[in-house]
């Protein structure tokens, strides 16, 4: 059975702190793993990483995959408030059509 | 403006109930998807469909129905709601080709089932 953990469940930070977000899968047949950011409403992509792309970067995050490790690390640096979010891994495999197997995300709040 | 959209926001509703939630999207995609998501357990993944008349269930399925007629609209039926499906729903859509495209969410739908 596909499984995406996601550490820590809970993270809170000052302002201008640098946060690491794991999330770790196990899935037949790796096609992507995707990063999502949830506010109070639904969700935002942020990145998609596939075997062919494995380290992303827009403005303050970036997120690289680690094939060998099966895992993923999204990083926000100089947060701000703004950050303050749910942070959601998904991973697809090909074995699963196009279904996307969700982590439970990490609850980031950046407090002034 | 590309979107997804989802009707209604807010449902309360009794058990035994019927009741369809509306999911459509302007984008021309043939992929769609619903999801619930509730405190604990993440997004986890109802049905999708890869394109119309093509559904199929993903991790939760038992207590919905779908259907897809046309590309635009994929409708999520509860024909015998119960207070376990009590949850926060999302419907998204993406576009299908040679690798997972983004998927798009829904603004979501908050359901009550007393």
């Amino acid at each position: 059975e596909d499984k995406v953990v996601q550490s820590p469940l809970s993270l809170v930070v000052h302002e201008g702190d640098t946060v690491t977000l794991n999330c770790s899968y196990e899935v037949t047949n790796f096609r992507s793993l995707l990063w999502y950011k949830q506010e109070k409403k639904a969700p935002t992509f942020l990145f998609m990483l596939t075997s062919s792309g494995i380290e992303k970067k827009s403005g303050r995050l970036s997120s690289i995959l680690d094939k060998k490790e099966l895992s993923s690390i999204l990083n926000i640096t100089a947060t701000q408030t703004g950050d303050s979010a749910i942070y959601l891994c998904a991973v697809e495999g090909k074995d699963s059509g196009y279904a996307l197997n969700f982590g439970k995300g990490t609850s980031l709040l950046v407090t002034p | 403006e590309a979107q997804v959209t989802q009707n209604p926001r807010y449902l309360i509703t009794v058990t035994g109930k019927k009741l369809t939630v509306t999911c459509s999207q302007n984008m021309n995609h043939e992929y769609m998807s619903w999801y619930r998501q509730d405190p604990g357990l993440g997004l986890r993944q109802i049905y999708y469909s890869m394109n119309v008349e093509v559904t199929d269930k993903g991790d939760v399925p038992e207590g919905y129905k779908v259907s897809r007629k046309e590309k635009r609209n994929f409708p999520l039926i509860l024909e015998s709601p119960s207070p376990n499906q009590t949850s926060l729903y999302f419907c998204a859509s993406s576009f299908l080709g040679g690798s997972t495209d983004t998927q798009y969410f829904g603004p979501g739908t908050r359901l009550t089932v007393l």
